[in-house]
């Protein structure tokens, strides 16, 4: 079946401009993840939503991040005045939501660079 | 601070050895931890997840093990081969809930 996509794949962008970044999960799938992940590191947690709702945003780096999730379904991150330190590729995972040891399944990211 | 440590060099080996990857984890206490695989532009596969209270998993040419008196994973790759040529990431659950928490991940190179 159709595993996460993630669109676009690569967005180029200048300071100060707003992005949106969206993910599309595996259906059924009730939980889903935001991690960003800079060269040469692993990927770091932003958010995660079970169902509509934000259940942990702890790993948000500042107001300047937001995210999303309307229906229980596709997913948006939304930055604000991007900055040259945003630049990373952002991963979306998702997990049928049961259990903290459900296989987190990821998507092929979007490569983000702010000029 | 919660740290988790993968080597920080690549890991070279000739096919068909046997590849050790170490992970090595401060100030935790991990219900369980994962290991996973990312090829150049893609996002991460899961391969393999051990809880606390096991000692050993396998899976195919795959081994982990897992010592909570040491804060240490390792994973083996028996029979390697060069399409293992991978990042492998370590992963632990983290004290908030659902999200992971990742090592920067080694690089492993199996030559012909």
């Amino acid at each position: 079946g159709a595993g996460v996509s993630q669109t676009p794949s690569n967005k180029v962008t200048e300071k100060g401009k707003y992005v949106e970044l969206r993910c599309d999960p595996i259906s059924g799938h009730t939980a889903l993840y935001w991690y960003r992940q800079s060269l040469g590191q692993g990927p770091e947690f932003l958010i995660y939503f079970q169902g509509t709702g934000a259940a942990d945003d702890s790993g948000l780096p500042n107001d300047r991040f937001f995210a999303v999730r309307p229906e229980g379904s596709v997913s948006t991150l939304k930055i604000q005045r991007t900055e040259r330190g945003d630049s990373a590729v952002y991963l979306c995972a998702s997990s049928l939501g049961g259990d903290r040891t459900d296989t987190q399944y990821f998507g092929p990211g979007t490569r983000l660079t702010v000029l | 601070s919660q740290k988790i440590e993968q080597n920080s060099e690549a890991l070279n080996i000739q096919e068909g050895k046997t590849a050790t990857l170490t992970c090595n984890y401060t100030n935790y206490s991990p219900a369980y931890l994962q290991w996973y695989r990312q090829d150049p532009g893609r996002g991460p596969v899961f391969l393999l997840l051990i809880r606390e209270n096991e000692k050993e998993k396998r899976k195919e040419r795959l081994k982990v093990t897992f010592d909570t008196t040491l804060k240490q994973s390792l994973f083996h790759i028996t029979a390697s081969q060069p399409a293992d040529s991978a990042t492998y990431l370590c992963a632990l659950d983290s004290n908030s809930g659902y999200a992971l928490n990742f090592g920067k991940g080694t690089s492993l190179l199996v030559t012909p």
